[in-house]
């Protein structure tokens, strides 16, 4: 079985600085795809970034980015210069590539950038 | 393009009743997933559907089914409902299995 793990709770952050938010998974599968997506106060889940397994390169989306270690199965999202509207539950996901759209989720985070 | 489309969005039911949910994905997209989010279980996959046909399923009671039509709009139903059935119910669509998820805005439910 698959499991995410989110061990940060909740997080704050001071307006313009940067935060890192961690996720670890478990899974036996070579192939697999890793998500963050935001899920901000009472508003859909819109998706932050991704990443393919098979890919050594970090993946970036502007303030976004990921340090992906394969190895110690870790995939954790950073944030630059944080502005008010990161402020969101963030949610690590995991999708297998051999069966279909299924996520697992982690626990996820809630952030709070402070003006 | 627009995004997925759940309805509806607030749903007041009671034990024992039934309820179904609809979503209608992004244009293009034949993959259909629902979740269900609770602040217990956090989000828990219910079931894929993709070109009509269920894919995947999650370990939910047979109280939740589905279905997927041939534009690719998706209902989910519960039965004979229980107070634990209440919860934001997610359903995200992408253009292929094994691709990107984009989700709805959610139908809350509420049992009582």
């Amino acid at each position: 079985a698959q499991t995410v793990t989110q061990s940060q709770p909740e997080m704050s952050v001071q307006e313009a600085e940067t935060v890192t938010l961690s996720c670890t998974y478990d899974t036996s599968e070579n192939n697999y795809y890793l998500f963050w997506y935001k899920q901000p106060p009472s508003r859909q889940m819109i998706l932050v970034i991704r990443q393919e397994a098979y890919k050594q390169q970090n993946a970036t989306e502007n303030r976004f980015s990921v340090n992906f270690q394969k190895a110690a199965k870790s995939f954790s999202l950073k944030i630059s210069d944080s502005q008010l509207g990161d402020t969101a539950m963030y949610f690590c996901a995991f999708m297998r590539t051999n069966t279909g759209n299924q996520f697992y989720f982690g626990t996820g985070t809630s952030l709070t950038v402070i003006p | 393009k627009a995004g997925v489309t759940q309805t509806p969005r607030y749903l007041i039911k009671t034990r024992g009743q039934q309820v179904t949910l609809s979503c209608s994905p992004i244009s293009g997209h034949r993959s259909v997933s629902w979740y269900q989010q609770t602040p217990g279980q956090g989000l828990q996959f219910l079931f894929e559907y993709f070109s009509e046909t269920q894919r995947n399923k999650g370990n939910f009671p047979g109280r939740f089914s589905g279905r997927q039509f041939s534009n690719s709009r998706s209902e989910m139903n519960v039965s004979t409902l229980e107070l634990g059935d209440s919860a934001l119910y997610l359903c995200a669509s992408s253009l292929a299995r094994v691709e990107t998820q984009y989700f709805g805005p959610g139908t809350r439910l509420l049992v009582l």
